[in-house]
């Protein structure tokens, strides 16, 4: 089964404007991370948060973990029209920290 | 960060054909991931490769359909055989990060894909 699923599947927003993405998975998870991929290109790692984390920030990014809903949202501020991308979540679980089970993703378009 | 290429970098192949990926990555790693992203899907890891062993593939993927050759500790080769259009897709390959290179373990460094299309 689909382990991360993203909402809304597609986001458009105007520069200047905050955009923020969730993610819900399905069973206990050791960590979980965002990644970026630009037309469909190789992925770029933004941010990770771990199971014992609630909130963690990096630049005008802004992760959260609520692992009692088993749900994680992504939080860009001040939105540029170069953040135009998907955005993945994956999640890695059990004896395994390697292996990442990726959700199906939020394409978000920044509007100048 | 680990830099990673990937060739080709697009293709275009008849079905009943096979077709090569190759991937490169700068720095010895221990561990490859090769992962395929079908039209508008998310990522979905096919196998693991590691240096010296047979690669462990993952439910739904196998061995005579994708077979995987780790040479050494810089690169690896996934092979689509007996190609049909249900496999155009985006093959990806990715390694683990390392602590102190501005990543951990946990996350993965990914190459720029190769996108391939079956007829």
């Amino acid at each position: 089964s689909q382990q991360g699923e993203e909402d809304p599947q597609a986001l458009s927003i105007q520069e200047g404007e905050n955009a923020t993405m969730n993610c819900s998975y399905k069973t206990s998870i050791n960590n979980l991370q965002w990644y970026r991929q630009n037309s469909g290109r190789g992925l770029v790692h933004l941010i990770l948060i771990r199971s014992n984390e609630r909130e963690k920030h990096s630049g005008r990014l802004r992760v959260t973990l609520d692992t009692s809903k088993k749900s994680s949202s992504l939080l860009i501020t001040a939105s540029r029209a170069a953040d135009t991308a998907s955005y993945f979540c994956a999640t890695s679980s059990g004896g395994s920290n390697y292996k990442l089970t990726f959700g199906k993703g939020t394409l978000l378009t920044v509007n100048p | 960060s680990a830099v990673i290429s990937q060739k080709p970098s697009r293709d275009i192949c008849q079905r009943g054909t096979s077709l090569t990926i190759q991937c490169q990555v700068d720095s010895q790693v221990t561990m490859m991931f090769w992962y395929r992203q079908q039209p508008g899907q998310s990522l979905t890891l096919i196998a693991t490769a590691n240096q010296g062993s047979e690669a462990t593939y993952e439910s739904g993927f196998v061995i005579d359909k994708f077979p995987i050759s780790r040479p050494n500790l810089t690169f690896s080769t996934l092979t689509v055989s007996n190609m049909s259009p249900e496999d155009s897709s985006i093959y990806l390959c990715s390694v683990p990060g390392s602590r102190g290179g501005g990543g951990t373990q946990e996350t993965q460094y990914f190459g720029p894909g190769t996108r391939l299309l079956v007829l």
